[in-house]
């Protein structure tokens, strides 16, 4: 049963810190996304790649926080430098080529990040 | 105002109970439709979706889009305790729109079913 792996499930640090979150697409999937949810704002778009070249990051603050595909088996989601306000659950999710406008995503099981 | 607005609950019914899960939205770009359960410390996991108005049904879950009144909902019928999940509604727009493959999620509701 193919599914996206996501890395590490629980991170813990401190304030000031970077934090490098890692995903790992279903293969053969060319769309990533990733997602942040938090209790007060649900899941919210931080930016999303096709094949590899970003689309749309306006979702992500830009000063501190970095998305990148390495590799179309790795995308990364950086926090540099980490705050409070970060602690939430951070998702991945990839979605199979066209017709992929209209394609459901697949997501991991998250990286909860606590900020302290 | 939110793109997608969902009641986030909590909604409680018993075993056997037919629940409604409802979501409205303000961008009539959305084209397709989904709803996405969520097991607690898990990812959103796809329950349905569809790309019409209409209803389409799948076992014990009717998903129903009206286009003409921006509202979709999610019907469970015979609600087991195994139902009990949040729910997020899912929406995106049409390949050719700027918004290419991006999916708007409402709040999601957290749904109980007591046995």
């Amino acid at each position: 049963d193919a599914r996206v792996t996501q890395t590490p499930r629980h991170k813990v640090t401190e304030m000031g810190q970077e934090v490098t979150m890692r995903c790992q697409p279903i293969l053969g999937h060319n769309t990533v996304f990733w997602y942040r949810q938090t209790m007060m704002q649900g899941l919210e778009l931080l930016a999303y790649f096709r094949n590899r070249a970003p689309l749309d990051d306006s979702g992500m603050p830009k000063d501190r926080f970095s998305a990148e595909m390495p590799d179309a088996t790795l995308a990364t989601l950086k926090i540099q430098p980490s705050e409070p306000r970060d602690s939430a659950v951070y998702f991945c999710a990839s979605g199979p080529p066209r017709s992929a406008d209209r394609t459901p995503l697949h997501f991991g099981n998250g990286t909860r990040l606590t900020v302290t | 105002q939110k793109e997608v607005e969902q009641d986030p609950g909590p909604l409680s019914v018993p075993e056997g109970a037919i629940v409604s899960l409802n979501c409205t939205y303000s961008n009539s770009a959305f084209q397709y439709f989904m709803w996405y359960r969520q097991y607690s410390r898990k990812g959103p996991e796809l329950l349905m979706y569809t790309y019409s108005s209409g209803n389409k049904e799948d076992g014990r879950f009717t998903a129903q889009v009206d286009k003409s009144s921006k509202y979709i909902s999610l019907f469970i019928r015979d609600s087991q305790p195994s139902d009990s999940a949040t729910y997020l509604c899912a929406m995106g727009a049409l390949f050719r729109s700027s918004n290419t493959g991006k999916l708007i999620f409402g709040q999601g509701t957290t749904l109980q079913v007591k046995p």
